[in-house]
C-alpha cells in the first residue's frame, strides 16, 4: 500500500524559507507512470495547490506562488521536497504531499499523506 | 487563476439526495473533462470521491455521483447518511496546465 509522509520543521520564523520533504513507502518515486504534488490548506480554509513535480525534475507551480516556490526529488532516498522562500503569517497552513494518479496534470490527487502543520511566526 | 465557485454549504436530511456545483470557466472546468471531487473530515487529509467528472474510484459508494454540463460541475449525493457531513471540494485541471481547487462546501447532515 503506497504511503505518503510530510517531514520538517513545525515552525519557521518570517521571511525565511519553509522546507518540507515528502518521504514515499511501498511504490518508487521513480515511476514515469505518476506526478507528485504539494497542496496546503490554512487554518479553517480550503485546499491550495502549490504545485507539482515528476521524477525527472519537470515542476510545474501555482501562477500566485511561482517566485517563492521550488521542488525537487531525490530519487535514491523516494522523496520530494517543497521550499518555499520569504513566508509570512499567510503561509501558515496545514502542507499536504499526496500522488497525482498518472503523469498528467490533468490527473487526481488518489493517495495523500497526512499533513503536517507549519506556523509561521517569530 | 482564480478559484472555482462552490456554495459554501449544503445541508439535507437522511436519505434525501444533495447536489454541490461547482462553477469555473471554459478554460477550465468547461474546456475539459478533468473534474474529481474531495471528501474531507475534520483533522484528516481529503479523499478522493471522483474523477474524470464522473467516475468513482475502486471502494468509493455508489451514492456518490458526478456530472458537468457547461462550466458547471456537479457532486449528488444520494441517499445522504451521517458519515457524509464533510467539507468537498472540486478541482479542475486548466488551461495553463496546472489545477485550481473550489473553495469548498460544508455539507451538514440535519
Amino acid at each position: 500500500q503506497l504511503q505518503l509522509q510530510e517531514s520538517g520543521p513545525g515552525l519557521v520564523k518570517p521571511s525565511e524559507t519553509l522546507s518540507l520533504t515528502c518521504t514515499v513507502s511501498g511504490g518508487s518515486i521513480s515511476s514515469d507512470t505518476y506526478f507528485w504534488g504539494w497542496i496546503r490548506q490554512p487554518p479553517g480554509k480550503g485546499l491550495e495547490w502549490i504545485g507539482t513535480i515528476y521524477y525527472s525534475g519537470t515542476t510545474y507551480y501555482n501562477s500566485s506562488l511561482k517566485s517563492r516556490v521550488t521542488m525537487s526529488v531525490d530519487t535514491p532516498k523516494n522523496q520530494f521536497s517543497l521550499k518555499l522562500n520569504s513566508v509570512t503569517a499567510a503561509d501558515t497552513a496545514v502542507y499536504y504531499c499526496a500522488r497525482q494518479s498518472w503523469a498528467s496534470m490533468a490527473a487526481p490527487f488518489d493517495y495523500w499523506g497526512q499533513g503536517t502543520l507549519v506556523t509561521v511566526s517569530s | 487563476q482564480s478559484a472555482l465557485t462552490q456554495p459554501a454549504s449544503v445541508s439535507g436530511s437522511p436519505g434525501q439526495s444533495i447536489t454541490i456545483s461547482c462553477t469555473g470557466t471554459s478554460s477550465d472546468i468547461g474546456g475539459y473533462n478533468y473534474v474529481s471531487w474531495y471528501q474531507q473530515h475534520p483533522g484528516k487529509a481529503p479523499k478522493l470521491m471522483i474523477y474524470d467528472v464522473t467516475y468513482r474510484p475502486s471502494g468509493v459508494s455508489n451514492r456518490f455521483s458526478g456530472s458537468k454540463s457547461g462550466n458547471t460541475a456537479s457532486l449528488t449525493i444520494s441517499g445522504l447518511q451521517a458519515e457524509d457531513e464533510a467539507d468537498y471540494y472540486c478541482i479542475s485541471y486548466t488551461a495553463s496546465v496546472t489545477v485550481v481547487f473550489g473553495g469548498g462546501t460544508k455539507v451538514t447532515v440535519l
